[in-house]
């Protein structure tokens, strides 16, 4: 089993829908989780970290599930300008490196 | 905006030619990162620094070296480039502040090996 593993997609979806992705890690030890977008020819920009009690920022809702070691993230009223690919990053212990799924694509249509 | 800056943003070299990419960051942060990223591989650790003078090895490391002198400059140099080194690399911070664990991105380089 990979460390972190995401589903590639493309997710299409038409604009003002709700899409949900999941992120799977296999190091019960992880600490600290993050949601990251990287649009096309760009860097990687933090979206929001991952919290145990789950978090809201505006459109965006993030949820951590320790038990079957996932963390989502729940886009609602998703706009053209949320087409992007989402990146997961977790870290894999008691250190300062994260380690990255591949990353979901995800494509808003008019 | 972390303040990082990565030079050159593209460039196109030849097997065996030796190559040093730069990361420039303004705001004092201990801890740098090289990463590479490839379609099917995402982004993978090359080598990062914990101080200057400090460094360590990340997963894919062979091949490339770096150094750390100066707080705000981390270079990768990648010694005899090959075609299989093509890729985007991106230079990181963490965050001194915040949530520790949390990594700002420069721009990337886009290096061609022909």
């Amino acid at each position: 089993r990979k460390e972190v593993e995401q589903d590639p997609g493309p997710f299409n979806v038409p604009e003002g829908a709700t899409v949900a992705f999941n992120c799977t890690y296999s190091n019960s030890a992880s600490q600290s989780f993050f949601w990251y977008r990287q649009d096309c020819r760009k860097e990687p920009k933090l979206l929001m970290s991952v919290y145990s009690s789950g978090n809201e920022d505006g459109r965006f809702t993030a949820q951590l599930n320790r038990a079957s070691q996932y963390i989502s993230l729940l886009i609602r009223d998703s706009k053209l300008s949320d087409s992007a690919t989402y990146l997961c990053g977790l870290n894999a212990g008691n250190n300062r490196k994260l380690i990255w799924g591949l990353g979901t694509s995800l494509a808003v249509n008019p | 905006d972390a303040g990082i800056t990565q030079s050159p943003r593209h460039k196109v070299t030849e097997t065996g030619t030796p190559v040093t990419l730069r990361c420039h960051q303004t705001e004092n942060h201990r801890y740098m990162y090289w990463y590479r990223q490839d379609p099917g591989h995402g982004l993978r650790l090359i080598h990062y620094s914990y101080g200057v003078k400090d460094t360590d090895k990340g997963e894919v490391s062979d091949g490339y070296s770096v150094s750390r002198s100066k707080t705000e400059d981390f270079l990768l140099t990648l010694e005899s480039a090959t075609s299989s080194q093509t890729s985007v690399y991106f230079c990181a911070i963490t965050d001194s502040g915040g949530k520790k664990e949390t990594q700002y991105f420069g721009p990337g380089t886009r290096l061609l090996v022909l």
